[in-house]
This record gives C-alpha cells, sequence and structure tokens, in this order.
C-alpha cells in the first residue's frame, strides 16, 4: 500500500541555520505531497503542498518540490527560527475517492537560540 | 480561511465512563469528516471517516463499538468513546473535507483524553 518514509528526529539546529528534512513516498498512483506542521499542543496545520510533478509548494519561507523520478518531496528552508520549532510530517492523498491522508511518523524539529 | 474546532480540548474522566467529542467546521459544510489518533511522539493513526449521512468506515483493527461516530450534519461530527479505559488515553484529532473541494482536509485544535 501507499506510504510516507521521512528522516527521524530529533533534529536540532541552531537559529539560521539551513533546514532540510528528508521525505520519500510510495504509492501506486499519482498523489498530492504535503508537509503539515504541529506545534506543541496544537493540531496540524498545512504548511504547503504539491499536486504535480515539478510542482514547488512554498509556505513561510519553506519549500518542497514534488519529484515523481526520485518519488521524494524534501523540506527546506535556508534559515530556521526558534518560532519555527515544532514537528513536521510528510504526507501523501492517493485520490482513491475518499481523500484519505497518509502520514509519515513526523520529524521533530529544535531551533537553538 | 477554513476553520475546524473540537471541544473539549481536553477532558479527564474515570475508566468506565464515556467521552463526547465534538468536531466542528465554523465556516463551512463539510461531506467528510476523519478522526485521528496520536500516541506521544507519533503520526497520526486514522480511526475512521465518516460522511453527512451515512455511517462511519473504520479502519482496520478500530472497534466500531467503542468508538462510536455521528456525523449527522455537515458541519458536526462526534466521537464518543465508550467504557474508557486508561489505554484509551490519547490525543484525538479531527479533519474536514470541504463540500465540493477537491483533496483538502482541514484539522481541528485536537481533545487530548486522560482515562484515570
Amino acid at each position: 500500500g501507499d506510504s510516507v518514509t521521512q528522516m527521524e528526529g530529533p533534529v536540532t539546529l541552531s537559529e539560521e541555520a539551513f533546514l532540510t528534512i528528508n521525505c520519500t513516498y510510495t504509492a501506486t498512483g499519482y498523489p498530492s505531497l504535503f508537509w503539515y506542521v504541529q506545534y506543541p499542543g496544537e493540531g496540524l496545520q498545512l504548511l504547503l503542498k504539491a499536486t504535480k510533478a515539478d510542482d514547488k509548494g512554498s509556505n513561510k519561507g519553506f519549500e518542497a518540490t514534488y519529484r515523481k523520478e526520485t518519488t521524494s518531496f524534501h523540506l527546506e528552508k535556508g534559515s530556521v527560527q526558534v518560532s519555527d520549532s515544532a514537528v513536521y510530517f510528510c504526507a501523501l492523498s492517493d485520490h482513491q475517492g475518499n481523500d484519505k491522508i497518509i502520514f509519515g511518523k513526523g520529524t521533530r524539529l529544535h531551533i537553538l537560540p | 480561511g477554513a476553520v475546524v474546532s473540537q471541544h473539549p480540548s481536553r477532558v479527564i474522566c474515570k475508566s468506565g465512563t464515556s467521552v463526547k467529542i465534538e468536531c466542528r467546521s465554523l465556516d463551512f459544510q463539510a461531506t467528510t469528516m476523519f478522526w485521528y489518533r496520536q500516541f506521544p511522539k507519533q503520526s497520526l493513526m486514522l480511526m475512521a471517516t465518516s460522511n453527512e449521512g451515512s455511517k462511519a468506515t473504520y479502519e482496520q483493527g478500530v472497534e466500531k463499538d467503542k468508538f462510536l461516530i455521528n456525523h449527522a450534519s455537515l458541519t458536526l461530527s462526534t466521537l464518543t468513546v465508550t467504557s474508557a479505559h486508561p489505554e484509551d488515553s490519547s490525543f484525538y484529532i479531527c479533519s474536514a473535507s470541504p463540500a465540493g473541494v477537491y483533496n483538502e482536509q482541514f484539522f481541528g485544535p485536537g481533545t487530548r483524553l486522560t482515562v484515570l
């Protein structure tokens, strides 16, 4: 079945460092890809998404490009801030008619001041 | 933007009692709502998918008699944890898909359930 694999955390970086969180997926069809962020004690918020190959999703300085050839959707940010500390989930939707979303296990990010 | 609320945000109950969690779409109609469970430091596990006016579809391994889901209107779905036990303690999150919008879910803030 469809699945999402993302790098395990926690990831600890200093403020202004460059961030990459790797994500790869397995899907039988042509999924849409998402990154969600969960701040402490809160629910999930959609950070960015891409619906077709070579699309780049971006928001709040974060970017991810839908790479069909490598089945990847890595999350990047050029200069992280303390406020970016959160758990990041890579996810896909397989368009099977019920909009079901399959999540990766999440990567906890700690940014040190 | 689309807002989904959950109530209560936090609940503590005694073992053996039932707890109802509400999920509301505040500014849109949701034909489909989803219920997830999140264990500490783990990902979201989809429990069930509910469509307005019909029975919920439960994921494999989720007890439908224990986790009762009702989706009575286009803006409200409820999850009732019946005869709760300490192992049911978890973070429960709902999401909603707007009617006519494809492939989009908006998540509620979650409900922290603690069963003593």
